[in-house]
C-alpha cells in the first residue's frame, strides 16, 4: 500500500532557529496535509496543499507541494517553544480520498 | 471548519471489557472516520461511517472487534471490544477527510 516517508524522525533545536522537515512518497498524491499534535490533543491542520509547485505560508510556516507530486516539505522560521509538539505529513488521492500518514517529526524547542 | 467533541479523553480498562467512544460534531458532515494512534505511531485509519449504512472497515480491522454506529449526521460512536493490552492506544475521530479532528481518547488496557 502507500507509505509515506517522514523524516527527520525527532529535532532539537535552539530557539530561534529555523527547522526543515520532509515527506517523500513512491505514489503520486493529489494533496498534501500538514498536521500539529500536542500532548493530549488530537492533530490540528496546518497546511493544506492543493496543486504541484503550490507553496503556501501560514504565518512562520511554510511548505510546498513537490512538483513531482510525490514529495512536500515544512519549514518554521525562527523556532519559539510553543512549536514543540509532533508534525505530521499526509497525502491523500492516487485514487483514494482516504489520507495516508506519515510517522511524525518531534519536535524539541529549547528556550 | 467544524467543532468535534469526543468522549472520554482517557480511560483505563480491564482486559476482556469494552468501551464505547462518542464524537459529537457541531455541524452536519456526511462522512466521519475513526483513525488509532498507537504508541508513539502514526495515524492508521480504522473504518469510515457513512450516515444510514454499515460502516467500512479499513484491512485489519473487524467490525465485531470494532463496531461503529452512525445514528445521525453529528455524532458517532466507536466500540472497542473484547480489550486486550494490545488495543492500548489513542482513538481518534475526524471529519471532512482528515482535516478536523477530535482531541482523541487515550486508552489503557490493563
Amino acid at each position: 500500500g502507500q507509505q509515506l516517508n517522514q523524516s527527520p524522525q525527532s529535532m532539537f533545536i535552539q530557539e530561534g532557529e529555523d527547522v526543515s522537515m520532509n515527506c517523500t512518497s513512491s505514489s503520486i498524491f493529489n494533496t498534501w496535509l500538514w498536521y500539529k499534535q500536542e500532548p493530549g490533543e488530537g492533530p490540528v491542520l496546518l497546511i493544506a496543499l492543493y496543486k504541484a509547485g503550490e507553496l503556501t505560508s501560514n504565518g512562520r510556516l511554510t511548505a510546498q507541494f513537490g512538483i513531482t507530486r510525490k514529495d512536500s516539505f515544512l519549514n518554521i522560521s525562527a523556532s519559539i517553544p510553543s512549536d514543540v509538539g509532533i508534525y505530521f505529513c499526509a497525502g491523500q488521492g492516487g485514487g483514494s480520498e482516504k489520507l495516508v500518514f506519515g510517522k511524525g517529526t518531534k519536535l524539541t524547542v529549547n528556550p | 471548519s467544524a467543532v468535534i467533541s469526543q468522549k472520554p479523553s482517557r480511560d483505563i480498562c480491564q482486559r476482556g471489557t469494552s468501551l464505547t467512544i462518542q464524537c459529537q460534531v457541531d455541524s452536519q458532515v456526511t462522512m466521519m472516520f475513526w483513525y488509532r494512534q498507537q504508541p508513539g505511531q502514526s495515524l492508521t485509519l480504522i473504518a469510515t461511517a457513512n450516515q444510514g449504512s454499515e460502516a467500512t472497515y479499513e484491512s485489519g480491522f473487524v467490525i465485531d472487534k470494532f463496531p461503529i454506529s452512525r445514528p445521525n449526521l453529528t455524532f458517532s460512536t466507536l466500540t472497542v471490544s473484547n480489550m486486550s493490552p494490545e488495543d492500548s492506544s489513542i482513538y481518534l475521530c475526524s471529519v471532512g477527510y482528515g482535516y478536523t479532528f477530535g482531541s482523541g481518547t487515550r486508552l489503557t488496557v490493563v
